[in-house]
């Protein structure tokens, strides 16, 4: 049974980068050509996709975080990662990692990690 | 950006009655929409792709339906864990989420 799990600091200070890893348990993050992604929750708010990336490598952003995000992927460690450059306190969100339902872009996210929590605060 | 506007903000149902959710769309998605739940403390769990396909383990009192720019979630008779947010979400340009629609308790 494929999971996810959400790692990294839970405490970030102003203009630092955000980083967070996403570890994929159960099967292999290469053997199946499934997208992954990270989507974003502020407390009390809804839901923001920020971006995607392929087991090759391809990634697309959120055109709204395009500047300030790098996705990459570590298939030797099953894992990928996020990265958010020049945070802010509006930055201050439960960060989730997903992976699609279907080896498309254009698909639905099916399986989720359990999130983390991340606070940009001095 | 695909703007979803889900209505209404909130819903207060009884146990057993049907709750139907909407969800509006910008521009067309054809059918790429899914529909998912989310309780407090917990991440969102998928219901519906594709417009109308339950995901996996999904019990059949949820039913999806529409296409282009309106579609609409209907539970056929709640149950006491289906109260929770509910979130549209559209996948046919990179994905945008609704602002969530609460089911409470009435």
């Amino acid at each position: 049974q494929l999971q996810l799990q959400e790692s990294g600091p839970g405490l970030v200070k102003p203009s630092e980068t955000l980083s967070l890893t996403c570890t994929v348990s159960g099967g292999s993050i290469s053997s199946s050509s499934y997208y992954w992604g990270w989507i974003r929750q502020p407390p009390g708010k809804g839901l923001e996709w920020i971006g995607s990336i392929y087991y090759s490598g391809s990634t697309y952003y959120n055109p709204s975080l395009k500047s300030r995000v790098t996705i990459s992927v570590d298939t030797s460690k099953n894992q990928f990662s996020l990265k958010l450059s020049s945070v802010t306190a509006a930055d201050t969100a439960v960060y989730y990692c997903a992976r699609y339902i279907a080896p498309d872009l254009l698909s639905a996210f099916d399986i989720w990690g359990q999130g983390t929590m991340v606070t940009v605060s001095s | 950006e695909i703007v979803m506007t889900q209505s209404p903000a909130t819903l207060s149902v009884s146990p057993g009655e049907r709750a139907t959710l909407s969800c509006r769309a910008s521009q067309s998605v054809s059918s790429n929409l899914a529909w998912y739940q989310q309780k407090p403390g917990q991440a969102p769990r998928l219901l519906i792709y594709g417009a109308s396909t339950r995901a996996t383990g999904i019990p059949a009192r949820f039913s999806g339906s529409g296409s282009g720019t309106e579609f609409t979630l209907t539970i056929s008779s709640l149950q006491s864990e289906d109260f929770a947010v509910y979130y549209c979400q559209q996948y046919n340009n990179w994905p945008s989420f609704g602002q969530g629609t609460k089911v409470e308790i009435k």
